[in-house]
């Protein structure tokens, strides 16, 4: 299995609190990617990072800020939590133009 | 824009085949396809090139049609391990980034 790990898995926080997830790779892939999953829309990208520092937005990224200062290291922040943000999250890592590896997913709900 | 995936579920006896689609309002340069099990990860299954080449799943393969607007998935001599939603992807921009179809669940019975 690919080296990817995402946390928390689970948690509940209240509206308005900011909230930052945490996806760690070993792979030294150069990709990462951030989806969240809710019934009836699949998987939709939120953000996405190309290398250290270089990241860009995806199709539903209102509400929601990345940074990766680390090979390693993709961090998802909901500044302030609304509950349409409840959903999971998956973190995922590829190289170009190949496979992507999918973490095991945070269950966020928003009270 | 979202792939469109046809059937949205189907049920099957073990050892039937199946078969998924995927339709884009655009030309498909690849397609990747993803099983995901209740509770669990989406899981890579196989990439369709241009050229039609596959990368992938041995006893799954994918073709696209005349002018590549739609992608087949086809489930051969299906199993109870096959059970599951299956979702299509499509490249959009560089880095592999990935516009999923809504999913289409199957489920194989004995």
């Amino acid at each position: 299995d690919a080296g990817i790990t995402q946390s928390p898995r689970h948690k509940v926080t209240e509206t308005g609190t900011p909230v930052t997830l945490r996806c760690h790779q070993t792979e030294n892939h150069r990709y990462m990617y951030w989806y969240r999953q809710d019934p009836g829309h699949g998987l939709r990208l939120i953000h996405y990072s190309y290398g250290v520092k270089d990241t860009d937005k995806g199709e539903v990224s209102d509400g929601y800020s990345v940074s990766r200062s680390k090979t390693e290291d993709f961090l998802l922040t909901l500044e302030s939590a609304t509950s349409s943000q409840t959903s999971v999250y998956f973190c995922a890592i590829s190289s170009e133009s190949t496979e992507a590896f999918f973490g095991q997913g945070t269950r966020l709900t928003v009270v | 824009q979202q792939p469109v995936q046809s059937p949205q579920a189907v049920i099957l006896r073990e050892g039937e085949d199946a078969v998924i689609n995927c339709s884009s309002s655009k030309a498909l340069y690849s397609v990747h396809w993803y099983r995901q099990k209740h509770g669990e990860a989406p899981v890579f299954l196989m990439i369709l090139l241009k050229g039609g080449e596959q990368k992938g799943h041995e006893k799954i393969s994918a073709s696209f049609n005349e002018k590549k607007q739609q992608s087949s998935l086809y489930l051969t001599a299906s199993q109870l391990s096959y059970s599951g939603t299956y979702f299509c992807g499509t490249p959009r921009g560089g880095g592999n980034k990935l516009t999923f179809g809504t999913g289409t669940q199957l489920k194989v019975e004995l």
